[in-house]
């Protein structure tokens, strides 16, 4: 059974940093690109970053580029998300999602973790 | 970026009922539309990719069509269970993945 297990979400001041760990199981986890996305309270979904299976490629949506780092430890089958000058458009649920596709990444997404609470306040 | 585009925003209707929601993408995008079902305090499950491609699991009174800008899903005959909020999203372009802002529908 695949398995992805987020954690890491706290209440953090604008201006900090904050690092989301998601534990993966039950697939062959360097087979696969890896995604997080975030949905803000009460609000839609929104992509934030990818990896490749190798970690050999990372994207970023704007909103987020130059503050979050995504990486991967695929000896510990583990995904990060560095998250550096927090603003407060960032409070938001954060999910990891495995890619559907084995090898390249398809852009969609098979399996969601139940997410991890990221709260940016003072 | 692929601007994608729901209507309606929500939807009231009744079991048994015959639903459709559609979604627009702001360029072509081919059959790379997916579909997503979000139950309050829970992760978004794939219903369908590729447009109309139903994903494991998933009841066949689900289905979706389109392709280029314009999409649908449908559920043929809503039960208790599909009352939820419905996403699409486009795999077109990697960067950045793109969805819809979402549809609720609602029991009348």
């Amino acid at each position: 059974e695949v398995q992805l297990v987020e954690s890491g979400g706290v209440v953090v001041q604008p201006g900090g940093s904050l690092r989301l760990s998601c534990a993966a199981s039950g697939f062959t986890f360097d087979d696969y690109t890896m995604h997080w996305v975030r949905q803000a309270p009460g609000k839609g979904l929104e992509w934030v970053s990818l990896i490749s299976w190798d970690g050999g490629s990372t994207y970023y949506a704007d909103s987020v580029k130059g503050r979050f780092t995504i990486s991967r430890d695929n000896s510990k089958n583990s995904l990060y998300l560095q998250m550096n000058s927090l603003r407060t458009e960032d409070t938001a649920l954060y999910y990891c999602a495995k890619d559907i596709e084995r090898g390249a990444a398809a852009g969609f997404f098979d399996y969601w973790g139940q997410g991890t609470l990221v709260t940016v306040s003072s | 970026d692929i601007q994608m585009t729901q209507s309606p925003s929500s939807l009231s209707a009744s079991v048994g009922d015959r639903v459709t929601i559609t979604c627009r993408a702001s360029q072509s995008i081919s059959s790379y539309l997916n579909w997503y079902q979000q139950k309050p305090g829970k992760a978004p499950k794939l219903l369908i990719y590729a447009a109309s491609s139903l994903q494991s699991g998933v009841p066949s009174r689900f289905s979706g069509s389109g392709s280029g800008t314009d999409f649908t899903l449908t559920i043929s005959s809503l039960q208790p269970e599909d009352f939820a909020t419905y996403y699409c999203q486009q795999s077109y372009s990697t960067l950045p993945i793109t969805f819809g802002q979402g549809t609720r529908l609602e029991i009348k």
